[in-house]
C-alpha cells in the first residue's frame, strides 16, 4: 500500500499568492516524521520543513509552514507569497515507522508547482 | 563549500560496464544513503549504512553494492550497468537522532547516470 499521496501532479499559482500542496500518509505507528522538500528544475533536493507527529505547533520555517491534521493523516505544505524561484518540483517524505532501526524516507510521486508572473 | 558532494555529476557509460559514484559529507553526520529517482516518481532508497561498519539494503539493492570507506565517505558501485539503471542517484546524510535532531536526511546534488 502506497504510505505517501500526493494527488496533485501539477499545480500553478499566481505570483505573490499563497498556494497549498497536498499530502495524506498511511501509518498504524504513533511516531513518525513528516518532511518537505524541492527540486528545482537544476535536480537537487532541498529538505524545506518537518513535522513530528508528537508536535502539538504546526512547523514554520519563512513562508513555508505545513498544516498538520493528524486524524485526518494529511501533511500540506503551504507556501506564502510565491515567488518566480517557487517553480519546482515538491515532495513529501514520511519516515518510515515501520522500518525498526531503518527510520528510511518513504516519498510520494510529487507535485509539479509552476509560479506565473 | 556544499556539505554534501557527489562524484561525478554526470557519468554516460555502456551496459556491463562497472561504475561507481562517490558521495562525500562535512556535516559529521554518522548516517548515509543512496537513493535513486526514476522520471516522474519519487526517491527509492537503495542502501543505507548507520557507521562504518553498518551496511544495509534497502528497497532495491539488486544490482548494486556499496561501501562505507569512512565517516564521510560512501560509494555506490554498479557492478555491470545495465540500461534500466539510468536514473538520478542521490547521496543523502543524517544525523543520529535524538533530542537536539530531528535526523532530517540533506541530499547531495546528485549524479545523472546514463546507461546505453
Amino acid at each position: 500500500a502506497q504510505k505517501i499521496t500526493q494527488t496533485q501532479p501539477g499545480m500553478f499559482v499566481q505570483e505573490k499568492e499563497a498556494v497549498t500542496l497536498d499530502c495524506t500518509y498511511d501509518t498504524s505507528d504513533q511516531s513518525y516524521g513528516l518532511f518537505w522538500y524541492k527540486q528545482p528544475s537544476s535536480g537537487e533536493m532541498i529538505f524545506l520543513i518537518y513535522q513530528g507527529s508528537y508536535d502539538e505547533q504546526n512547523a514554520t520555517e519563512g513562508r513555508y509552514s505545513l498544516n498538520f491534521q493528524k486524524a485526518r493523516k494529511s501533511a500540506n505544505l503551504v507556501i506564502s507569497a510565491s515567488q518566480l524561484g517557487d517553480s519546482a518540483m515538491y515532495f513529501c517524505a514520511m519516515r518510515d515507522p515501520a522500518g525498526g532501526s531503518a527510520r528510511q524516507l518513504t516519498f510520494g510521486s510529487g507535485t509539479q508547482l509552476t509560479v506565473l508572473p | 563549500d556544499a556539505d554534501v558532494t557527489q562524484t561525478p555529476r554526470n557519468r554516460i557509460t555502456k551496459t556491463g560496464k562497472r561504475i561507481m559514484l562517490e558521495c562525500s559529507q562535512t556535516k559529521g553526520h554518522d548516517r548515509m544513503y543512496w537513493y535513486r529517482q526514476d522520471p516522474g516518481l519519487g526517491l527509492r532508497l537503495i542502501y543505507y549504512s548507520f557507521d562504518v561498519k553498518d551496511i544495509n539494503k534497502g528497497e532495491i539493492s539488486d544490482g548494486y553494492s556499496v561501501s562505507r570507506q569512512a565517516q564521510a565517505k560512501f560509494s555506490l558501485s554498479l557492478e555491470s550497468a545495465i540500461p534500466n539503471q539510468t536514473a538520478l542517484y542521490f547521496c543523502a546524510t543524517s544525523a543520529h537522532p535524538g533530542l537536539a535532531s530531528t535526523d532530517t536526511q540533506y541530499f547531495g546534488p546528485g549524479t545523472r547516470l546514463t546507461v546505453l
